[in-house]
């Protein structure tokens, strides 16, 4: 069956950076884009970006040009969401999500608490 | 960017009845032949789920309760009858550019 399967929860501090990844199965890793979606605490949704999981060519929301960046591990069926210099309003629910279009499968989600 | 306005912010709506979400975009987001328009379910501590694609068309295994409809820049979700496992949050979601944006969300709740 098809699954994302995301890293666990990480607690870092302003300034630092984090590594989320995302292991696709089930499915040809190439066959569909990837995207990311923000959720920060008690809030909705917010797309980051996607990477083509062909060329891995990355698009970035503009709100998340910068610090920002989605990078694939094809043979591995992997992509990661990586954050520099960690802010407090990093803090939130990070979800990748296979797209066709539309968001078809999701991952479990990974939170990220930002905390000095 | 195409702006999504989901209305209402929450309803709470009895066992059985219909609960009628509408999600407009402040331009269209269809062609003659498809409309870019999605819908999805989010509880508590989980992600996202799909339900329609496409402005109406359900998603495989999702009941049949769920339904959806319009075109152009108006959209509408129904749940009827409702059940006790629809206490989530709706979500629409266009594809029709970059960059993908969401509705901000109705919160569905039992009476």
């Amino acid at each position: 069956q098809i699954q994302l399967v995301q890293s666990g929860p990480e607690l870092k501090k302003p300034g630092e950076t984090v590594k989320i990844s995302c292991k696709a199965s089930g499915y040809t890793f190439t066959d569909y884009s990837m995207h990311w979606v923000k959720q920060a605490p008690g809030k909705g949704l917010k797309w980051m970006g996607w990477i083509n999981t062909e060329t891995g060519e990355p698009t970035y929301a503009d709100d998340f040009k910068g610090r920002f960046a989605f990078s694939l591990e094809t043979s591995a069926s992997t992509a990661y969401l990586q954050i520099n210099n960690l802010k407090n309003e990093d803090t939130a629910t990070y979800f990748c999500a296979r797209s066709s279009s539309y968001l078809d499968y999701w991952g479990q989600g990974t939170t990220l608490t930002v905390s000095s | 960017d195409i702006v999504l306005t989901q209305s209402p912010a929450s309803l709470a709506v009895s066992l059985g009845q219909r609960a009628t979400i509408s999600c407009r975009a402040s331009q269209s987001v269809s062609t003659s032949s498809y409309s870019y328009m999605h819908w999805y379910q989010q509880k508590p501590g989980q992600p996202p789920k799909l339900l329609i694609k496409y402005a109406s068309n359900l998603e495989s295994g999702v009941p049949a309760r769920f339904s959806g409809s319009g075109s152009g820049t108006d959209f509408t979700l129904n749940i009827h009858p409702v059940e006790e496992e629809d206490t989530a949050t709706y979500y629409c979601q266009h594809s029709w550019e970059i960059p993908l944006t969401f509705g901000a969300g109705t919160k569905l709740e039992l009476k």
